[in-house]
């Protein structure tokens, strides 16, 4: 089956605190693995994917094929990035599965 | 911002009632998605389409209808039959199937 997991729904860190947002997955093939972001009444909006190995206001995720994870790091977070993220792994039919999301609150 | 626009922005339907949510984009995509997106749910696939005349059912099409007469337009028709219709909707785009999506403003339904 084809399934992504955020176990965490709520997730509150300090200015300046490193933060990792946890997504793990299960797929049979090479995955396709996303991570969106939805600030407070804006879009849902692409934040990174794992093929463009970029890092997107100082986010990073690595695929680990062995833990079947895609976690979202970054080193010192800013009251800015608090949203909502939310992983997603491309589906076998060109859809996309999301998880059920992380509320991210960085405090000052 | 733009590019793939969602309207009514708020919708209010009385129990029993078909209702029309549209969704258009003008960035030439082959494909589009409906979600739905629930407080604690996150988003779940009720329908999507990777080519004019052509459509699939997600996870939870029961109760939904859609129609893809034209590339640039999605219509997401919510049925009397749909149990629980009150939610978010978002409606999204990709030049490609799997390729990255590109998300509309939602349109927030209410069952009365």
């Amino acid at each position: 089956a084809q399934r992504v997991t955020q176990p965490e729904k709520l997730l509150s860190v300090f200015k300046g605190a490193p933060v990792e947002l946890k997504c793990n997955y299960s797929y049979s093939g090479s995955p396709e693995l996303f991570w969106y972001v939805q600030y407070s009444r804006q879009r849902l909006q692409l934040l990174l994917r794992h093929i463009s190995r970029e890092s997107i206001k100082g986010f990073t995720a690595d695929l680990n094929k062995g833990e079947t994870s895609f976690h979202l790091k970054k080193p010192f977070a800013q009251e800015e990035d608090s949203a909502m993220y939310y992983c997603a792994l491309g589906g076998s039919q060109g859809n996309l599965i999301f998880g059920k999301g992380t509320k991210l609150s960085v405090k000052p | 911002d733009g590019g793939i626009t969602q309207s009514p922005k708020y919708l209010f339907r009385k129990e029993g009632q078909n209702v029309t949510l549209s969704c258009e984009q003008n960035l030439n995509h082959d494909a589009m998605y409906w979600y739905r997106q629930d407080p604690g749910q996150g988003l779940r696939l009720i329908y999507y389409s990777q080519i004019v005349n052509d459509f699939q059912k997600g996870d939870i099409a029961e109760g939904y209808s859609v129609s893809r007469e034209k590339k640039e337009s999605f219509p997401l028709t919510v049925t009397s039959a749909q149990k629980n219709p009150t939610a978010f909707y978002l409606c999204a785009s990709s030049k490609l199937a799997g390729g990255e999506q590109f998300f509309g403003p939602g349109t927030r339904l209410t069952v009365l």
